[in-house]
């Protein structure tokens, strides 16, 4: 079965420090895809990354860091720096190859305070 | 610019009632799907369709219906038959998976109905 767990509901943290994100997937297929999405107060689901399941390479864009350890089956997203404009709910998501199906996780609201 | 267009922004409906949810896509994408948000439960699947005339019963796709007779739109009706319809609905689309690939969805910002 494909399951996301998203343990964390709610962080808070203050501006400028940096904070994790954790997301922990269940699938039995070996090739599959991992994705985060941030969801602002406007209600709009924006994509942030996809990652394969053969790359396991970290990546990072900007203030935002990706470390997915497939030995742990975790994707985990890292802010570095937070700001106020980071507050939102993050989503981590599975999808499994060639098929247009996407398993959620309950999501992560995060709140920066300035 | 592409994207997903989806109506009413908010609705409230009378117990009993059934209402249609909007969304339309200019983006040429073959699927689209239908989620519901409620806090703490993330999003659930309840309809998804991959091509015209086609579509499939999600997780709770239970007092609900759809229609896919055009490829930009695919309309959810919320029926009288849905026991908590309050809730948030997410639009979504992508491209048609082909091989071992897999698409970003793309949302439109989401309709909130509450029932009054």
């Amino acid at each position: 079965a494909q399951k996301v767990t998203q343990a964390q509901t709610e962080i808070s943290v203050v501006e400028k420090e940096d904070v994790t994100l954790d997301c922990v997937y269940e699938t039995r297929d070996t090739t599959y895809y991992l994705f985060w999405y941030k969801q602002p107060p406007s209600g709009e689901l924006v994509f942030l990354i996809r990652r394969n399941s053969f790359d396991e390479q970290n990546e990072i864009s900007g203030r935002y860091s990706w470390n997915f350890q497939k030995s742990t089956s975790s994707f985990n997203f890292t802010i570095t720096a937070s700001q106020v404009v980071d507050s939102a709910v993050y989503f981590c998501a599975l999808s499994e190859a060639g098929r247009n199906q996407f398993y959620f996780g309950t999501g992560t609201s995060l709140t920066v305070i300035p | 610019d592409g994207g997903i267009t989806q109506s009413p922004k908010y609705l409230f409906r009378k117990e009993g009632q059934n209402v249609t949810l909007s969304c339309e896509q200019n983006l040429n994408h073959d699927a689209m799907y239908w989620y519901r948000q409620d806090p703490g439960q993330g999003l659930r699947l309840i309809y998804y369709s991959q091509i015209v005339n086609d579509f499939q019963k999600g997780d709770i796709a239970e007092g609900y219906s759809v229609s896919r007779e055009k490829k930009e739109s695919f309309p959810l009706t919320v029926t009288s038959a849905q026991k908590n319809p309050t809730a948030f609905y997410l639009c979504a689309s992508s491209p048609r998976t082909g091989g071992t690939g897999a698409n970003v969805l793309t949302f439109g910002a989401g309709s909130r109905l509450t029932v009054l």
